[in-house]
């Protein structure tokens, strides 16, 4: 199903301090993950993504931890900046879908 | 990164009339696109999948003859919202993969408010 029309949660950190943030997918047949950056009153920006036949894929200070198991994803953001301050969306795709479908998102809050 | 632009970013319009959202791929072709819709604080939901050359593909719930979209060139895609209502007022996001099942890049978003 779609995780949709829900209002969303909020993760306050202290500028510095490593920022963890979780979604859970829906669709056990999703191979492809991706997280997303919204600012306010703009569209999401990729931030990295992940194939399924990954557990853990790295960039520049943010991390992504795929656990299939149990139908979850992770973003990690390491010494978190006021910068980072946003909605952070996970999306799921099926490899024969080109169709996305995203999460609830989750408010980051970067307290200086 | 790949750039998609839309416009207009703000429009207000009066109950009853139409108004149209450009979502272009400015530097790769697109034969296929989203538009989503975004309530405040909410997530983004899916409308429809607009498909080059052929019909979009409507998720369910979503009135295709009150939101049309046209895709007519590989680098844009067109939604009208026709007869607005206020509960259209809303914020509209396109996006376009430049590969299938690769990341999408999204256009900046349309603010809508209907009066």
């Amino acid at each position: 199903g779609e995780s949709v029309g829900l209002h969303l949660p909020t993760l306050s950190v202290q500028e510095g301090d490593n920022s963890i943030i979780n979604c859970a997918y829906s669709n056990s047949a999703s191979d492809y993950f991706i997280w997303y950056k919204q600012e306010s009153g703009k569209g999401p920006q990729f931030i990295i993504d992940i194939r399924s036949n990954m557990d853990k894929r790295q960039g520049q200070r943010v991390t992504v931890l795929l656990n299939k198991t149990v139908k979850h994803l992770s973003l990690q953001i390491a010494a978190t900046q006021p910068g980072d301050s946003a909605v952070y969306f996970c999306a799921e795709n099926i490899s024969v879908s080109p169709k996305v479908t995203f999460g609830i998102g989750t408010k980051l809050q970067v307290i200086p | 990164g790949a750039v998609v632009s839309q416009h207009p970013s703000r429009v207000i319009c009066k109950s009853g009339t139409s108004v149209k959202i450009e979502c272009r791929s400015l530097d790769f072709q697109a034969t296929t696109m989203f538009w989503y819709r975004q309530f405040p604080k909410q997530s983004l939901m899916l409308m429809a999948t607009s498909n080059e050359g052929s019909k979009a593909t409507y998720e369910q719930g979503v009135e295709k003859d009150k939101f049309l979209i046209n895709h007519a060139s590989l680098t844009l895609s067109t939604l009208t919202v026709t007869s607005a209502h206020p509960e259209d007022s809303s914020f509209y996001i396109c996006s376009a993969p430049t590969q299938p099942n690769t990341e999408a890049f999204f256009g900046q978003g349309t603010r809508l408010t209907v009066v």
